[in-house]
């Protein structure tokens, strides 16, 4: 139990252009779900917190109108990257938690976003 | 949340029970340890969690110490596919969010 897709696994675009990564949570609803950002060699970077139905919130120094999510229903949510730049290339992965109060997060297996 | 310490990496032998610390002097009494591992270019997977007692599931034991402000996971029979970053979370109790740090490199060595 406790599947999280995420589509597309890798993707390549020019700059300028507006990529879009779908997170669902395949047999569980999501109360929240996370989106996280990873370079090379580094730890994780949560960059944003979204609960179905309101907007998302946002970690500190990560822009809100480049990044937005969307959070559409129990089982899916989205992130849009827009007008991406050579510096948004980076690994994307997304992640949901169920319900109880300790409920842990589960990963979806990332986006490797390349922009050329 | 508390903030954790881990050693950056650690060795060991194939078929040998892997010891991964984690220090949380910090912790709260409403905060959960969380382990997590990332192979190579996937997602984190989950591993286990647990608050005070010791906790065991299919894939690991987690062992907090009594005064909880530090923890073991324990891969028992450490295989060359648990080569992985493995990362140790303190998060409260219905606190949505989950920080990583920077996680142990386990290197399993045939």
């Amino acid at each position: 139990g406790a599947v999280v897709s995420q589509h597309p696994s890798r993707v390549i675009c020019k700059s300028g252009t507006s990529v879009k990564i779908e997170c669902r949570s395949l047999d569980f609803q999501a109360t929240t779900m996370f989106w996280y950002r990873q370079f090379p060699k580094k730890s994780l970077m949560l960059m944003a917190t979204s609960n179905e139905g309101s907007k998302a919130t946002y970690e500190q120094g990560v822009e809100k109108d480049k990044f937005l999510i969307n959070h559409a229903s129990l089982t899916l949510s989205t992130l849009t990257v827009t007008s991406a730049h050579p510096e948004d290339s980076s690994f994307y992965i997304c992640s949901a938690r169920g319900w109880g109060g300790d409920s842990p997060l589960h990963f979806g297996n990332g986006t490797r976003l390349t922009v050329t | 949340d508390a903030k954790t310490t881990q050693p950056p990496s650690m060795d060991c032998a194939e078929g040998r029970a892997a010891n991964l610390p984690c220090n949380h002097s910090t912790i709260s009494g409403n905060e959960y340890v969380y382990w997590y591992r990332q192979i190579h270019s996937q997602g984190p997977q989950y591993i286990i969690h647990g608050l005070k007692n010791n906790e065991t599931n299919e894939m690991a034991s987690l062992i907090i110490t009594e005064d909880r402000k530090s923890s073991t996971l324990i891969l028992p029979h450490a295989t060359l596919r648990d080569t992985a970053v493995y990362y140790c979370i303190v998060r409260a109790y219905n606190f949505n969010k989950f920080y990583f740090g920077s996680g142990t490199k386990l290197n399993v060595k045939p």
